[in-house]
């Protein structure tokens, strides 16, 4: 099982959105709505921001809103704020209980 | 609140055994699926496999087939995730996480360090 393609880094001003995108196959991305978003700020535990392609766990702000078409998901944040700066890995369901990430993307707030 | 608590830091030779543990708190540990993930050194997230704390069925992503075992023991709601024949390049944080398509909450990680 192949990783998910995420582009390396993105970055963006306060204030401003950025959009990473995650793109996989009709085998995994494609193919279920079981689609997450983790943030990891190196030294902690990753955490859950988007379930299901584009449910917000309690607590994660509506900045943080997701999307799926085909085969790419895409995690938008608006109004970055510094403390977003972090990791963010997506994760899809691949079928028969296989689970895959993407190979995370480094969001910097300029 | 639900937490997931991680052995410590351990330090391997190459060809070594490792074995992490993953202690449950405050859900119903046979309610949910744990997952562990590991973040090998300078690389990204990976998913390394699931076990059903109920039923001990289990599922292997294919890289770490052959290489490691999960196992729970329900009395104490842990989770074992035994890797073998370490190399230098299992050097990294391993993880575990409880859910089934999403993973929440996370424990805090263990460390793996391979050296000879």
């Amino acid at each position: 099982q192949s990783a998910l393609t995420q582009p390396r880094s993105v970055s963006g001003s306060p204030g401003q959105s950025v959009t990473i995108s995650c793109t996989g196959t009709s085998t995994d991305v494609g193919g279920y709505n079981y689609f997450a978003w983790y943030q990891h700020h190196t030294g902690k535990a990753p955490k859950l921001m988007i379930y299901d392609v584009n449910k917000r766990p309690s607590g994660v702000p509506d900045r943080f809103s997701g999307s799926k078409s085909g085969n790419t998901a895409s995690l938008t944040i608006s109004g970055l704020q510094a403390e977003d700066e972090a990791d963010y890995y997506c994760c899809s369901d691949a079928g028969s209980y296989i689970w895959v990430f993407g190979g995370g993307t480094k969001l910097t707030v300029l | 609140q639900v937490q997931l608590v991680q052995s410590g830091a351990e330090v391997k030779k190459p060809g070594a055994s490792v074995k992490v543990f993953c202690k449950a708190s405050a859900y119903t540990f046979t309610n949910s699926y744990v997952h562990w993930v590991r973040q090998a050194l300078g690389q990204g997230l990976e998913w390394m496999g699931i076990i059903n704390p109920s039923s001990g069925s289990i599922s292997y992503a294919q890289k770490f087939r052959g290489r490691v075992t999960m196992t729970t023991d329900t009395s104490t709601s842990t989770v074992y995730m035994e890797l073998n024949s370490l190399t230098f390049e299992d050097t990294g944080v391993y993880f575990c996480t409880r859910g089934f398509n999403w993973f929440d909450p996370w424990g805090q990680g263990t460390l793996v360090t391979v050296s000879s």
